[in-house]
């Protein structure tokens, strides 16, 4: 399965502050996604990123907190804004591979926030 | 929207017995049906996957067996071990809306020794 990984992997920022994370896959993929895992919770899928267009958010997520960029079939990125103690979670992003519907998990970003 | 739920929340067994999770779908459309493992500080696993048109599967000491009629699969592990010990989740997808993943709230498993 294709390699992903996340950069930072863990960061503690302030409230009001934004922080970007990024998704890189060592192949290209069609289906890139972006989950939430709040502490101790299931997971929650914030958006799916589009090659080439703007991501299509899930209910309860919008673009204006939660934009994402995706430029290529490599690479993807969600920036969390203006950050509250309430967006402390792991942020992991996904692919699918080997199919469209099988997906594999990037090894997450842990963001606390102050 | 899909709402996938899951039983137990948590789940205890010794070492050596088989231990069950369960999972209830409510879209019909679901036609996808993902195990994950989890283990602490980690990234989620991919364990089994099962799809509509199938009724079981298996892999070494997991099997997943699916019933459409009544929308509901389940996971099996036999023969435990403690490095079977994890949070495990399932998950259900459907491919006409793009395959997004909707997650049961996961079931913690001790396997003790």
């Amino acid at each position: 399965s294709a390699v992903i990984s996340q950069k930072p992997s863990r960061d503690i920022c302030q409230r009001g502050t934004s922080l970007t994370i990024q998704c890189q896959v060592d192949s290209q993929v069609t289906m890139m996604f972006w989950y939430r895992q709040q502490p101790g919770q299931s997971l929650t899928l914030i958006a799916t990123a589009n090659q080439g267009s703007e991501a299509t958010y899930e209910s309860g997520f919008v673009i204006d907190k939660f934009p994402i960029s995706r430029p290529n079939l490599t690479f993807s990125t969600l920036t969390v804004s203006n950050m509250s103690p309430e967006d402390s979670s792991i942020y992991l992003c996904s692919v699918g591979d080997r199919g469209p519907d099988t997906q594999y998990f990037g090894p997450g970003t842990r963001l606390t926030v102050l | 929207g899909e709402n996938v739920e899951q039983h137990p929340s948590t789940l205890s067994v010794q070492e050596g017995d088989s231990a069950v999770i369960k999972c209830t779908y409510s879209d019909s459309a679901s036609n996808y049906f993902p195990w994950y493992k989890q283990e602490l500080g980690k990234r989620p696993q991919l364990i089994i996957d099962i799809r509509s048109n199938v009724g079981e599967k298996k892999d070494q000491r997991i099997a997943v067996t699916l019933n459409k009629t009544a929308k509901h699969f389940s996971l099996h592990i036999t023969e435990t071990q403690p490095e079977d010990s994890a949070v495990y989740f399932c998950a259900a997808s459907i491919a006409e809306y793009g395959n997004k993943l909707v997650f049961g709230a996961g079931t913690i498993l001790r396997v003790k020794s």
